[in-house]
């Protein structure tokens, strides 16, 4: 089955404690990427990756890192959270930047305390 | 990419067709319509995409106007499962960064 899955999908963690939120598609995708959903803020994009060793910040970058060593994956890093990154995040991936169909993880939900 | 403009919330009757509009009057010629939606907080959902035409597939159908101004997603026969967050995007087809940019979509309540 065609699938993104990201993990973990419910997180809480405190002040200052490094943490990966691991995503991995098995399409084949090229392009990858990450947002997150705050109420009355919508879903914004953090960081993608148009491939392997391709990585560019999105709309809200800052706290967060990525990789794309592997085609497949493509984890979010949180180096030092802080409360003001406890949203709902989404992993996402197309099989290219131009294609239509992006296909979402089922969210990994952080509260950082 | 041009802006979305969508009603916050409308209802619909089980099995009744759902009629969802989106107006897009900066849309370009070369940006495409694309609906996704969002069923209580799980990862959002593709639907449909168009350019002028008409598009139809098994879950939805895409009416665009002619002048591209404004567009209408159509459940058929919608269901208790369609409730959801329903978001229309208009975006280029390529030479662009890939993001989606999701507006505040409209909460579609399909009553039984």
């Amino acid at each position: 089955e065609a699938q993104v899955t990201q993990n973990p999908r419910y997180l809480i963690t405190v002040t200052g404690k490094k943490l990966t939120v691991t995503c991995s598609q098995n399409m084949n995708h090229e392009y990858m990427s990450w947002y997150r959903q705050d109420p009355g803020l919508g879903l914004r994009q953090i960081y993608y990756s148009m491939n392997v060793e391709v990585t560019d910040k999105g709309d809200v970058p800052e706290g967060y890192k990525v990789s794309r060593k592997e085609k497949r994956n493509f984890p979010l890093i949180l180096e030092s959270p802080s409360p003001n990154q406890t949203s709902l995040y989404f992993c996402a991936s197309r099989y290219r930047v131009r294609n239509t169909e992006a296909f979402f993880g089922q969210g990994t939900r952080l509260t950082v305390v | 990419d041009a802006k979305t403009t969508q009603p916050p919330s409308m209802d619909c009757a089980e099995g009744r067709a759902a009629n969802l509009p989106c107006n897009h009057s900066t849309i370009s010629g070369n940006e495409y319509v694309y609906w996704y939606r969002q069923i209580h907080s799980q990862g959002p959902q593709y639907i449909i995409h168009g350019l002028k035409n008409n598009e139809t597939n098994e879950m939805a159908s895409l009416i665009i106007t002619e002048d591209r101004k404004s567009s209408t997603l159509i459940l058929p026969h919608a269901t208790l499962r369609d409730t959801a967050v329903y978001y229309c995007i208009v975006r280029v087809a390529s030479g662009n960064t890939g993001k989606l940019i999701f507006g505040q979509g409209t909460t579609l309540q399909v009553k039984p």
